[in-house]
């Protein structure tokens, strides 16, 4: 069965670049969320778009902005890198116009800014 | 959405059942409760979910006390590759999406 397409896999950037992560969803699926996971942490909720309106939004900082696309593709743009920016940023995909659907995880895309 | 409960770690035989506690008491009626599982640096995986009633799948089975308030997930003959940090999770369902949080979870080591 399909599932989440992140890329890239890896990145690496330095501080104050900016940095753009794609998130694929499962077809058919109507929503995307995103996650970051800091070294030894549990994954926290950033945002989330439903039918490419946002729906829902974590603790995400200023610098960070994303969107769903007429494809239902989701990106993530993150600015003014800083070191602690450095994490796993999952996005997961779900079917929400059923009630209940689970989400489902992609394997995410880990950054590393030096 | 309601907290949850679990023991920070906990082992178990390889071949053997694996039962994983959770508490929820404060869990609401349109609440459901969700396992996820998390093998070291991958995605979390989508494990099983239930409102009420107890839930098997190919991979799990879940059993919801009466009153809701907790929960346990099932690994009928756990292997090595069950090891894994396993989260539960309560849920509010909305039309429009809602997200998961994430809590400390249980880190399951399955030994030979």
């Amino acid at each position: 069965a399909a599932g989440v397409i992140q890329s890239p896999r890896h990145l690496i950037k330095e501080k104050r670049e900016t940095a753009t992560l794609k998130c694929y969803p499962i077809p058919r699926h109507d929503t995307v969320y995103w996650y970051q996971q800091g070294p030894g942490q549990d994954p926290q909720f950033l945002i989330s778009f439903y039918e490419k309106m946002q729906s829902d939004k974590g603790s995400i900082p200023d610098r960070f902005s994303a969107q769903q696309f007429s494809d239902y593709h989701s990106e993530l743009n993150m600015s003014s890198l800083e070191l602690g920016d450095s994490a796993l940023y999952f996005c997961a995909s779900s079917l929400d116009s059923r009630g209940g659907s689970p989400l489902h995880f992609g394997n995410g895309t880990r950054l590393t800014v030096t | 959405d309601a907290k949850t409960t679990q023991p920070p770690s906990m082992d178990c035989a390889e071949g053997r059942a694996a039962n994983l506690p959770c508490n929820h008491s404060t869990i609401s009626g349109n609440e459901y409760v969700y396992w996820y599982r998390q093998i070291h640096s991958q995605g979390p995986q989508y494990i099983i979910h239930g409102l009420k009633n107890n839930e098997t799948n190919e991979m799990a089975s879940l059993i919801i006390t009466e009153d809701r308030k907790s929960s346990t997930l099932i690994l009928p003959h756990a292997t090595l590759r069950d090891t894994a940090v396993y989260y539960c999770i309560v849920r509010v369902v909305l039309a429009s999406g809602s997200r998961l949080t994430f809590g400390e979870g249980t880190q399951l080591t399955v030994n030979p």
